[in-house]
């Protein structure tokens, strides 16, 4: 079966470089969450899409922009990074909006800003 | 509004069963749990609907308390494989999901 693809898988910059994460969801689904891991943490939720609109906004700082496009595939572009911008993003994606649907985890990309 | 989780974290024996719970300030919609292994992404367990509909695995079992805004997941007869960190996660408003603190489960042989 189909799963979240996430490119890069891996991904080093430099402080105050910018960089730009993918996300590819799951045939059919039309809502994109994104969430932000540090080491030894839980995700904190980002930001999310619902049929290409942004849906909600969590602890998303403003440097940070993200879409998603008509085919479905978001993009999170972080620009200025920081070092404390280190971690796991990963995307996830389901079937619909809302609360009662579970979500399926891309492998995630991992950002490392020196 | 994140989820508190409780324990922190737990040591099992193979086949021995542990109870993680969850427990929010806000009001809730529903419960997700989720497993996350180290390195990896989060993989869907269960959700838990008020009116008492789940969605999930059928060797998972969880219970979601709606009045007391909380909610429980049974592991018994615990695997090597269950080992990871569990979450709890809920939807305040919309598309908005927190994740809880986490429980990190160990099972030794």
């Amino acid at each position: 079966a189909a799963g979240v693809i996430q490119s890069p898988r891996h991904l080093i910059k430099e402080k105050r470089e910018t960089a730009t994460l993918k996300c590819y969801p799951i045939p059919r689904h039309d809502t994109v969450y994104w969430y932000q891991q540090g080491p030894g943490q839980d995700p904190q939720f980002l930001i999310s899409f619902y049929e290409k609109m942004q849906s909600d906004k969590g602890s998303i700082p403003d440097r940070f922009s993200a879409q998603q496009f008509s085919d479905y595939h978001s993009e999170l572009n972080m620009s200025s990074l920081e070092l404390g911008d280190s971690a796991l993003y990963f995307c996830a994606s389901s079937l619909k909006a809302g609360v009662n649907h579970e979500q399926f985890f891309g492998p995630g990309t991992r950002l490392t800003v020196l | 509004q994140q989820p508190v989780q409780s324990p922190q974290a737990v040591i099992l024996r193979e086949g021995e069963d542990a109870v993680i719970n969850c427990s929010s300030s806000k009001a809730l919609y529903s419960v997700h749990w989720y497993r996350q292994k180290h390195g990896e992404a989060p993989v869907f367990l269960m959700i838990l609907l008020k009116g008492g509909e789940q969605k999930g695995h059928e060797k998972i079992s969880a219970s979601f308390n709606e009045k007391k805004q909380q909610s429980s997941l049974y592991l018994t007869a615990s695997q090597l494989s269950y080992s990871g960190t569990y979450f709890c996660g809920t939807a305040i408003t919309g598309n908005q999901f927190y994740f809880g603190t986490g429980t990190s489960l160990t099972v030794i042989p």
